[in-house]
């Protein structure tokens, strides 16, 4: 049973267009949530992090926006560029338990086109 | 800056044998833990360990077996391979927080590509 879901496995934005990467999650006991980027050949890196007492959370060029009421989770990349061409996997802790025990989605590829 | 360090990065092996991935951090970080990537499977966790001689089973534990006898080293080993089994494995480590606190960043290792014949 998939507790965190991206239900969207690729993702297809003109270069400097905004890209919207969204998750779900099938139930309340999380605390943290988090979007790590993966490019070919290589290990997950974290990109950003949001508690489950906010509702944004920004960065640079990332934003990612927590709707608590509808289990939904979404990062915001503006503007898009082609180096952000990589699969994005969102991901959830559980309170209490292992510190860094992470629960990951199965991932959405985005493609930034020139 | 080594990092987390996985080796080997590919390995072949018949339905039966066994192996072990090993996995090395040099962060002095307290939390290690094993995933495994599939096709529309996303990460899944295998075992995780919150410090030397505590280890701990993820969602896919089945098949695997881990120990942590140092800080640094976190095996992974796999007693009798199967084609199931076939996958890319990642290695991870952060510091540890207690329960409640934000989230440590998750460093990754770059990945081990295992096929099982």
């Amino acid at each position: 049973d998939q507790q965190v879901k991206q239900n969207s496995p690729s993702l297809s934005v003109q270069e400097g267009r905004i890209s919207i990467l969204n998750c779900d999650y099938t139930n309340s006991m999380f605390d943290y949530f988090l979007w790590y980027k993966k490019y070919p050949a290589e290990g997950p890196t974290f990109l950003i992090s949001i508690s489950s007492i906010k509702d944004k959370n920004e960065d640079g060029r990332f934003t990612v926006f927590l709707n608590k009421s509808a289990k939904h989770l979404s990062l915001h990349i503006v503007p898009s560029q082609p180096g952000d061409s990589a699969v994005y996997f969102c991901a959830a802790r559980p309170y209490g338990g292992a510190t860094n025990k992470l629960i990951f989605g199965t991932g959405t590829l985005l493609a930034v086109q020139p | 800056n080594a990092g987390v360090t996985q080796t080997p990065k590919f390995q072949v092996l018949k339905t039966g044998q066994s192996m072990t991935l090993q996995c090395a951090q040099d962060m002095n970080h307290e939390y290690m833990s094993w995933y495994r990537q599939d096709p529309g499977m996303g990460l899944r966790l295998i075992h995780y360990s919150v410090g030397a001689g505590i280890t701990d089973q993820g969602e896919v534990p089945n098949g695997y077996n881990v120990s942590r006898s140092t800080t640094e080293d976190f095996p992974l080993r796999l007693l009798s391979a199967a084609p199931s089994q076939t996958s890319v494995y990642f290695c991870a480590s952060s510091y540890s927080v207690a329960s409640g606190e934000e989230m440590g960043e998750l460093f990754f290792g770059e990945g081990s590509r295992l096929t099982v014949l």
